[in-house]
């Protein structure tokens, strides 16, 4: 069984632009999450979709945003790209939310702001 | 806020040791509780879980003790392998609503042969 895919997997931007990441959760997953990894730090939560609805978010600016798809496969958006934002962003899935079930991770997608 | 800190930020030890890592919490309302291993340039990578009404769980190589009365979490992983090496997060969810999971800023373990 697939585990939660990302893409891309590298991805360059120049400061100012907007970048596009892409997940697919598990099979029969419907709760998707974003996390930020910046470089020697640990993760921050930024987005948290579940059945196509935002269920939380973390403290990042507006220009953080996302959506989920009906096949619950789920978008990361970032506008107005500043090179602090610059970081390992990754993906996690689970089964559907209220109660306590494990999250399980994407490799990540690695953007880059130059 | 509060949040899941960990106490060692570096762990050396040779192969075949036992190795402890610990972490804090510092939220009572925390129920859930798990074990990441990140290598490097990889996503964390599911090890084991715990939930607040358990103080012990166990897996292959890797045992997971919870103590709420002093907010204290760890792993030990028994025989410690070169391929352990990694960081290791815990991490903590609470029990009301649309709680997320929080992480620790992580423990690099590094693994001697």
């Amino acid at each position: 069984e697939a585990g939660v895919t990302q893409s891309p997997t590298h991805l360059i931007k120049t400061r100012g632009q907007q970048a596009t990441l892409r997940c697919s959760p598990i099979s029969g997953h419907t709760s998707v999450y974003w996390y930020q990894q910046a470089l020697g730090l640990g993760l921050q939560f930024l987005l948290w979709y579940d059945e196509g609805e935002e269920r939380n978010r973390g403290n990042f600016p507006p220009r953080f945003s996302g959506r989920q798809f009906p096949n619950y496969s789920s978008e990361l958006n970032v506008n107005a790209l500043e090179l602090e934002d610059s970081a390992l962003y990754l993906c996690a899935s689970s089964l559907q939310q209220g109660v306590r079930n494990t999250i399980y991770f994407g490799e990540g997608s690695w953007l880059t702001v130059v | 806020g509060e949040s899941v800190g960990l106490h060692l930020p570096t762990l050396s030890v040779q192969e075949g040791d036992n190795s402890i890592i610990n972490c804090a919490y510092s939220n009572s309302a925390s129920d859930y509780f798990i074990w990441y291993k990140q290598e490097s340039g990889k996503g964390p990578q599911f090890i084991i879980d715990i939930r607040s009404n358990m103080d012990k769980r166990q897996g292959q190589r890797v045992t997971v003790l919870l103590n709420k009365t002093v907010k204290h979490l760890s792993l030990q992983i028994a025989a410690t392998q070169p391929g352990d090496s990694a960081v290791y997060f815990c991490a903590e969810n609470m029990a009301s609503g649309y709680s997320t999971l929080t992480f620790g800023k992580g423990t690099m373990l590094l693994v001697s042969p």
